[in-house]
């Protein structure tokens, strides 16, 4: 089973109030990453962790926070959402931390900050 | 940004015709994967192509990397109306993280 999964698929916050985001997977991937894809524009990379071990992209290191409690679940949560945090979340799992191998990708959770 | 300045492009072709997409990217990079996301569904990884090749092939589809100029292509022969999807082009740096473009929207008519 090749499958990602996100929940919720759709989420509406408001201004100021926190967000969380969970993703899973079962193919024991050590990577696990978390993107924001706003429309015309390219998928972003927020964090990933490596096993246990999380790193965040350095613009983005303040607003996004990340757990993994095991191998299968990951999630991003967001302390308090501002407007320009609209957008889709796309989390993906790969067997290692390097580019080299295919990223499996979840169907995303789309946000909505009021 | 890794990649070069690249419009984000969309394409509208009738089925049964060919199709190249194309990315260039700025920086060293060992691995190209294009990818294609369909409406209401993540990214699913096509074809990987690594640095020490030229093609890599799957099915009507076809992938080039050219190290010199930097560029990576995807091509789609007899195309189908279930080929309409973004398509988007990631290549892996020195840093080991994927690297995204913008995407080409292609429309194929049935």
């Amino acid at each position: 089973d090749t499958t990602v999964k996100q929940n919720p698929r759709y989420k509406l916050a408001r201004v100021g109030k926190p967000v969380n985001l969970i993703c899973s997977q079962t193919m024991n991937h050590d990577t696990m990453y978390w993107y924001q894809k706003k429309p015309n524009q390219a998928p972003k990379l927020l964090l990933f962790y490596y096993d246990k071990i999380l790193n965040r992209e350095a613009d983005t290191f303040e607003k996004f926070q990340s757990s993994r409690p095991n191998n299968s679940f990951c999630s991003l949560y967001i302390g308090s959402a501002g407007l320009e945090y609209s957008a889709m979340y796309l989390c993906a799992s790969s067997r290692d931390g390097q580019g080299s191998y295919e990223q499996y990708f979840g169907p995303g959770t789309r946000l909505t900050v009021l | 940004s890794q990649w070069g300045e690249e419009n984000l492009q969309a394409l509208s072709i009738q089925e049964g015709e060919d199709v190249t997409m194309n990315c260039s990217y700025k920086t060293y990079t060992t691995v190209v994967q294009w990818y294609r996301q369909k409406s209401g569904k993540g990214p699913a990884q096509l074809i990987l192509i690594r640095s020490n090749e030229r093609e890599k092939r799957s099915g009507r589809l076809r992938a080039t990397l050219d190290t010199s100029s930097q560029s990576s292509s995807l091509s789609i022969t007899g195309t189908l109306a279930t080929d309409t999807a973004v398509y988007f082009c990631a290549a892996t740096g020195n840093t080991g993280k994927l690297i995204f473009g913008l995407g080409t929207t292609l429309q194929v008519q049935p």
